[in-house]
């Protein structure tokens, strides 16, 4: 079955620099690559996601690009903000979704 | 994005009780619905897929006489965890997808267990 590697497991940068989150994939027939961010105590939000005819996608401060060759895709987050504090997980679909194990990222003020 | 609803959020129980969980699609219907369990700083792990109508299938070591999971409708979900024991104890979420999400999985809340 798909196996997700999230890297790293925490992130620390201060308000205002980017942060990079990186996956990886096992499975070449996933399709579908989302990005969530979990809050203490709260329920995943999906932020962005990408499928596997795309290369790239960005909204706002937030990109993701996917390299289909490599199997692998990252999280990119611009400008970043005490708010965008969160652990945030990558996951890949083809049938089922399976998640990597999250990333928590703190932004200094 | 659609919208998940889960209740209750937080529930305390004693040993030996049983606790149903809710989700619910609020505004698409919810072909399969999907119910995880979270530690403390770990990621999700599912525990089982329910289509609407058929049984739920379950993950590798989850036992399904211990979780009971019901998907009547298009819009709800139960997770009935039987007889709890404070190893039960955790987060558990839900999630969906189905017509008009294309594919997307959205989730719940979440519902923070704890049996003493």
């Amino acid at each position: 079955g798909e196996n997700v590697e999230q890297h790293p497991s925490t992130l620390s940068v201060q308000e205002g620099d980017s942060a990079v989150i990186k996956c990886t994939y096992s499975d070449s027939a996933s399709n579908y690559f989302p990005w969530y961010k979990q809050e203490l105590g709260k329920g995943p939000q999906l932020i962005i996601d990408i499928r596997s005819n795309v290369g790239e996608k960005k909204d706002q401060r937030i990109a993701v690009t996917l390299n289909k060759t490599a199997k692998h895709f990252s999280l990119h987050i611009t400008e970043t903000q005490p708010e965008d504090s969160a652990v945030y997980f990558c996951a890949a679909s083809i049938n089922d979704m399976r998640f990597g194990a999250g990333t928590r990222l703190t932004v200094k003020p | 994005g659609a919208v998940v609803s889960q209740h209750p959020s937080r529930v305390i129980c004693k040993s030996g009780t049983s606790v149903k969980i809710e989700c619910r699609s609020l505004d698409f219907q919810a072909t399969t619905m999907f119910w995880y369990r979270q530690f403390p700083k770990q990621s999700l792990m599912l525990m089982a897929t329910s289509n609407e109508g058929s049984k739920a299938t379950y993950e590798q070591g989850v036992e399904k006489d211990k979780f009971l999971i019901n998907h009547a409708s298009l819009t709800l979900s139960t997770l009935t965890v039987t007889s709890a024991h404070p190893e039960d104890s955790s987060f558990y979420i839900c999630s969906a997808s189905g017509a008009g999400t294309n594919e997307k999985l959205f989730f719940g809340s979440g519902t923070q267990l704890s049996v003493l």
